[in-house]
């Protein structure tokens, strides 16, 4: 099955700097990649999907890119603002042909103000 | 719509008591999930459904059993509880489609064994 590899360490930022996250992935490359935020005690929040055939994706501030040769998603904010402070987590097929996701544990993203 | 719902918020259970953890959803979601979260540590898949009848087992279903007599239920429960069940679990739902589609999460039910 897939193994997910996300910073375990947390990432400081300033307010108004890019916040860049890292998402890697060890075994088959999936067919999809999702980022999720999740806030202290609440359930994660779906944010963006990026489908394999995708080089980048985009809503907003957020950014997503996946390279599907380096195993590797990342995941940027722009204009960073305290209110994006949160763990954000990546999640892909669990095996070749699933529909079950499988999560990484996620980076903790603090923006100074 | 509430979305999806889980109770209780919280519960502290003794080593050997049971307990069942309830979610429901009311967007007419085939799929439904249950995952723990360990402190630190990713969301691990417990059991999921794909439609009222149907359950199959996650990555970590040792100690759970689930039912899906409904589309909108799917409780989880704990038979003989241990300390190793001290966890967050979060129950989630996703529409029909499958594949690419994204999980709805619920609030979690945090768990204490004593």
């Amino acid at each position: 099955s897939q193994k997910i590899e996300q910073n375990s360490e947390a990432l400081n930022i300033q307010e108004g700097k890019t916040a860049t996250l890292t998402c890697n992935y060890t075994n088959y490359s999936p067919a999809y990649l999702q980022w999720y935020r999740q806030d202290p005690g609440r359930g994660p929040v779906f944010l963006l999907l990026i489908r394999e055939n995708e080089k980048e994706k985009r809503k907003e501030r957020l950014k997503v890119t996946f390279d599907t040769t380096l195993k590797q998603s990342l995941f940027h904010i722009t204009a960073s603002q305290p209110a994006d402070s949160a763990t954000y987590l990546c999640a892909l097929p669990l095996s070749g042909g699933s529909y079950i996701p499988t999560f990484g544990r996620g980076t903790s993203l603090i923006v100074h103000p | 719509n509430a979305g999806v719902t889980q109770t209780p918020k919280f519960r502290i259970l003794k080593i050997g008591q049971s307990m069942t953890l309830q979610c429901t959803q009311d967007m007419n979601h085939n799929y439904m999930y249950w995952y723990r979260q360990d402190p630190g540590m990713g969301l691990k898949l417990i059991y999921y459904s794909v439609g009222a009848g149907i359950t199959d087992k996650g990555e970590v279903p040792n100690g759970y059993n689930v039912s899906r007599s409904t589309t909108e239920d799917f409780p989880l429960r704990l038979e003989l509880a241990a300390p190793s069940q001290t966890s967050v679990y979060f129950c989630a739902s996703s529409p029909t489609s499958g594949a690419e589609e994204t999980q709805y999460f619920g609030p979690g039910t945090r768990l204490l064994v004593l």
